[in-house]
């Protein structure tokens, strides 16, 4: 597709499930990030992927948060043992090249999570 | 790290010029970039600056002074539509080159 795509666009899930939410980059764009945003407030970072590898992962808030990126295009992001505080919308951006470079972010719609 | 601040919110006249501001203070730096969120969408691209001066593009211009840590997004000849949040976003200078967003600023733009 021409954007990114994220799916599921809504989820709710009782406290104490797994879920996956996942994000189709833009075609060719090598990096890849996830952030949180909660009604309200800013975006908070939470991984960020060059390629398969996140050379930084300093934003997963506790060890229940997992990402990981195949082939350099769909990553997914894991919660296990969901708690209400994991509700918000998790947003996905890719960008063309890393770090350094001057690229956008380009975001996808979100995934809307609401923990019960 | 990075501490980003904008104001909370503004307000201004349909027709008029809004000046909204983002300061930061940072370990390393490499880029400032400015999104426009509209309520219930994801952010968009608006500017990114890099250099100090002001960067045009049409009704909006982004300005940015890296000795003072400090820039502004500038709309002219404001439209209802574009009442929405104005994030700001530093980009560090590790390989990783996270971008730190601020909360944003909402503005309203009324008739």
């Amino acid at each position: 597709g021409a954007g990114v795509s994220q799916s599921p666009s809504n989820k709710v899930t009782e406290k104490g499930k797994d879920v996956e939410l996942r994000c189709d980059p833009i075609s060719g764009h090598t990096a890849l990030y996830w952030y949180r945003q909660s009604l309200g407030q800013g975006l908070e970072f939470l991984i960020y992927f060059q390629g398969n590898s996140a050379p930084d992962k300093s934003g997963l808030p506790s060890d229940r948060f997992s990402a990981e990126r195949t082939g350099g295009s769909v990553s997914t992001l894991t919660i296990q043992r969901t708690q209400q505080e994991d509700s918000a919308v998790y947003l996905c951006a890719s960008s063309e090249n890393g770090g350094n470079s001057n690229q956008p972010q380009h975001f996808g719609d979100g995934t809307r999570l609401s923990i019960l | 790290g990075q501490n980003i601040d904008q104001p909370t919110e503004m307000t201004a006249t349909e027709g008029a010029i809004v000046q909204i501001n983002c300061t930061y203070q940072t370990s390393g730096f490499n880029g400032l970039f400015w999104y426009q969120q509209h309520a219930g969408e994801a952010p968009t691209f608006l500017s990114y600056n890099v250099l100090d001066g002001l960067e045009e593009k049409g009704r909006f211009s982004s300005f940015l002074s890296r000795s003072k840590g400090y820039s502004y997004l500038l709309l002219k000849e404001l439209q209802m539509k574009d009442s929405a949040s104005y994030l700001c976003a530093v980009r560090d200078n590790t390989n990783a080159g996270k971008s730190t967003f601020g909360d944003g600023t909402t503005l309203t733009v009324k008739p």
